[in-house]
């Protein structure tokens, strides 16, 4: 079993769509956890941080953490075709340890 | 803030060839840089950490005589990848992390553009 599990999709959702993008995680040591953003032959792009269970929001973007359900979503409401792309979740157990990345999930917005 | 260059942004050379990527760090100090493989469709694969001024860590299975890491200095880091083959042809990536807290935490890494290398 990998340490994060992340759909690969892809995911193809009408423009305006509100869209929900969700990793598991297996360990509990995990203490910080991102969202990166990659274009296609692009390096990824920091997204959101959260490092507490709850909600964070920047924008259109809702980072949520579920720490005691090992769960964490990113939300990304009025969907624009701009937003295609692969979002990565990635996390770590801090103290400047590596990150562990899901597989990323392809996202198609389609006018 | 937080922005990393990598140099080049893609290259092509010879089988048996020696090739090296830049990875700066612009706008911050990176106490530690960090550099990926991707190949199509799939997700980062971490191949080595490094500090800057120490030797560079190695994940299981990457060869570090083959992929060279020089971290030279706090905004700096090189990937000479030796006697290139075509199989080594691939999607690199760097990331830095700031080492303190800004829009992510410490532990934030924040990526360059990569480098795609193609060895014919």
């Amino acid at each position: 079993q990998k340490e994060v599990e992340q759909d690969p999709g892809p995911l193809s959702v009408p423009e305006g769509a509100i869209v929900s993008l969700n990793c598991t995680y297996s360990n509990s040591a995990f203490q910080y956890f991102m969202w990166y953003r990659q274009y296609s032959r692009k390096g990824p792009e920091l997204l959101m941080y959260t490092y507490s269970s709850g909600n964070k929001e920047d924008g259109r973007f809702t980072a949520q953490v579920d720490k005691s359900s090992k769960y964490i979503s990113l939300f990304i409401r009025d969907s624009q075709p701009s937003d295609s792309a692969t979002y990565l979740c990635a996390m770590t157990t801090g103290g400047g340890n590596k990150l562990t990345f899901g597989t990323g999930t392809q996202l198609k917005v389609e006018l | 803030g937080a922005v990393v260059s990598q140099h080049p942004s893609w290259v092509i050379c010879k089988s048996g060839t020696s090739v090296k990527i830049e990875c700066r760090s612009l706008d911050f100090q990176a106490t530690t840089m960090f550099w990926y493989r991707q190949f199509p469709k799939q997700s980062l694969m971490l191949m080595a950490t490094s500090n800057e001024g120490s030797k560079a860590t190695y994940e299981q299975g990457v060869e570090k005589d083959k992929f060279l890491i020089n971290h030279a200095s706090l905004t700096l880091s090189t990937l000479t990848v030796t006697s290139a083959h075509p199989e080594d042809s691939s999607f690199y990536i760097c990331s830095a992390t700031p080492g303190t807290s800004g829009r992510g935490g410490t532990d934030t890494q924040y990526f360059g553009p990569g480098t795609r290398l193609t060895v014919l």
